[in-house]
C-alpha cells in the first residue's frame, strides 16, 4: 500500500489568486493523478502527473488553469491558477502501483474561493 | 465511453442489517474495480479491489463480487454497524487505461 500525504488541508483564497497543492507519497510509485470533487460531486480526474514530463489533462482541463509538475516517483504539485469561486472543490491526489492496479488517495485539500 | 451508476443513492438502515450496495458500469473491458469509502470531508479509503479475473473479494464484514459480463458489482457488508455510515463510491477504469471513472456513490447511514 501507499501512504499519501497532501498540504494544505484546506485553504481560503481570493479570486484571481494561485493556490500550489503537495502530494507527497510514502514509497515510490508509478502513477499519480489528481481529481477535484465539487460540493455533492463523485470525483473527476483532471489528469495523469507523469514523472519527467508533461503531465496528461483529461478533456475539459488545460495546462494554463491546472499546472502540475511531478519531479520524482514520489512527489506531484497541482496549481490551481486564476481562482474563481467555480473552483471551490476539494482536491484529491492518488497513487498506484501499476502492477498491482490499486489506487490510493491523499486526505485531499478543501479549497473555498471568495 | 465507460459510465458508471450506482444505486441506491442514499440508504438508512437500523444497526446489525447485512445490506448491498451496487455498481453498475457499461463497459467490460475493464482491468479492475475497486470500491472505496468517503467519510464526510475527507479522502477516500480503498476497500476492496477485484481483478478481472476474480469474482469476489473478502474484507472482514466486506465481500466485494464483480460479475464483468453484466456490468456488475456488488458490495456486501454483512452486520452494520454506525461506524460505517459513509459514502461508498466504486471505481473502474477506462476501456484499455488505469484512469479511473468513479460512480455518484451511495451514501449510507446505519442508526443506532
Amino acid at each position: 500500500s501507499a501512504v499519501i500525504s497532501q498540504k494544505p488541508s484546506r485553504d481560503i483564497c481570493q479570486r484571481g489568486t494561485s493556490l500550489t497543492i503537495q502530494c507527497q507519497v510514502d514509497s515510490q510509485v508509478t502513477m499519480m493523478f489528481w481529481y477535484r470533487q465539487q460540493p455533492g460531486q463523485s470525483l473527476t480526474l483532471i489528469a495523469t502527473a507523469n514523472q519527467g514530463s508533461e503531465a496528461t489533462y483529461e478533456s475539459g482541463f488545460v495546462i494554463d488553469k491546472f499546472p502540475i509538475s511531478r519531479p520524482n516517483l514520489t512527489f506531484s504539485t497541482l496549481t490551481v491558477s486564476n481562482m474563481s469561486p467555480e473552483d471551490s472543490s476539494i482536491y484529491l491526489c492518488s497513487a498506484g502501483l501499476a502492477y498491482y492496479n490499486e489506487q490510493f488517495f491523499g486526505p485531499g485539500t478543501r479549497l473555498t474561493v471568495l | 465511453k465507460q459510465e458508471v451508476t450506482q444505486i441506491p443513492a442514499a440508504l438508512s438502515v437500523p444497526e446489525g442489517e447485512n445490506l448491498v450496495l451496487n455498481c453498475s458500469f457499461t463497459d467490460s473491458a475493464i482491468y479492475n474495480l475497486q470500491w472505496f469509502r468517503q467519510d464526510p470531508g475527507k479522502g477516500l479509503t480503498s476497500l476492496l479491489l477485484i481483478q478481472s479475473s476474480q469474482r469476489e473479494q473478502t474484507s472482514g464484514r466486506l465481500n466485494a463480487s464483480l460479475d464483468k459480463s453484466s456490468g456488475r458489482s456488488t458490495l456486501y457488508i454483512a452486520a452494520s454497524q454506525p461506524g460505517d455510515s459513509a459514502t461508498y463510491l466504486c471505481a473502474v477504469p477506462t476501456s484499455g487505461t488505469y484512469k479511473y471513472i468513479f460512480g455518484t456513490g451511495t451514501r449510507l447511514k446505519v442508526l443506532a
